[in-house]
């Protein structure tokens, strides 16, 4: 099994509806991390958590929200879906010694149509 | 603040040819510097990264990294690819103290040629 799993790997929703991506790791690190991938943009950094009741917004934060449910568990959730957040997005943990490495999901590609 | 530039969106290379990807940081701090690849349909993989230490760092696949602290870079070098580097090549940066929040590079796809 893979060390940080996403769900779904891919999804088409329309705009306006709400959803939820979901992210669980068995590294048994506190950090855990949501990315988003654009073509030329790279990855920025949507929202970060550094234990269960520590959330903190990163560089895209808007029209984003996330749950911590527990140290293995941190899904995005996008309140109402528009096009311009049809991206690929990537989960990921690193241990709590600081960012000396982080393991990545296999990522979950999004349309909104 | 910190931040990556790659230089290269797209580097064509005939198989077996040397090959390196271009990174450059800035940052007021002391920092972390890795490089990660990303195969197709896959998530980001750890190449290889620099903590401290030697600035000469050896990572997977025969890939190496030069830390230069004077010229700001981390350039990223194999002596011969191979058809499977074909792969997209993320530099990035976190600071080696406190928060230590990482920034990622635009990407350099390495496209070999046969």
């Amino acid at each position: 099994d893979a060390d940080v799993t996403q769900t779904p790997r891919n999804r088409i929703t329309k705009t306006g509806k709400r959803i939820m991506l979901e992210c669980s790791q068995t590294k048994g690190h506190d950090r855990m991390y949501w990315y988003r991938q654009d073509p030329g943009l790279g990855l920025r950094l949507i929202y970060y958590s550094f234990d269960v009741k520590d959330i903190n917004k990163g560089e895209i934060s808007d029209g984003y929200s996330v749950s911590r449910q527990a140290q293995a568990k941190f899904s995005l959730s996008l309140e109402s879906a528009i096009p311009n957040q049809t991206a690929l997005y990537f989960c990921a943990t690193s241990s709590g010694q600081g960012f000396t490495e982080a393991f990545f999901g296999q990522g979950t590609r999004l349309t909104v149509v | 603040a910190q931040s990556v530039t790659q230089l290269d969106s797209q580097v064509p290379v005939f198989e077996e040819a040397p090959v390196e990807l271009r990174c450059n940081y800035s940052s007021s701090v002391s920092v972390y510097l890795f490089w990660y690849v990303q195969y197709p349909n896959q998530g980001l993989q750890l190449l290889l990264k620099y903590l401290s230490g030697s600035t000469l760092v050896k990572g997977i696949n025969g890939f190496e990294a030069e830390f230069n602290k004077s010229q700001t870079s981390f350039h990223l070098r194999k002596p011969s690819v191979h058809i499977s580097d074909t792969a997209e090549y993320f530099c990035a940066v976190s600071q080696s103290g406190g928060y230590q929040k990482v920034t990622f590079g635009i990407g350099t796809k390495l496209q070999v040629i046969p």
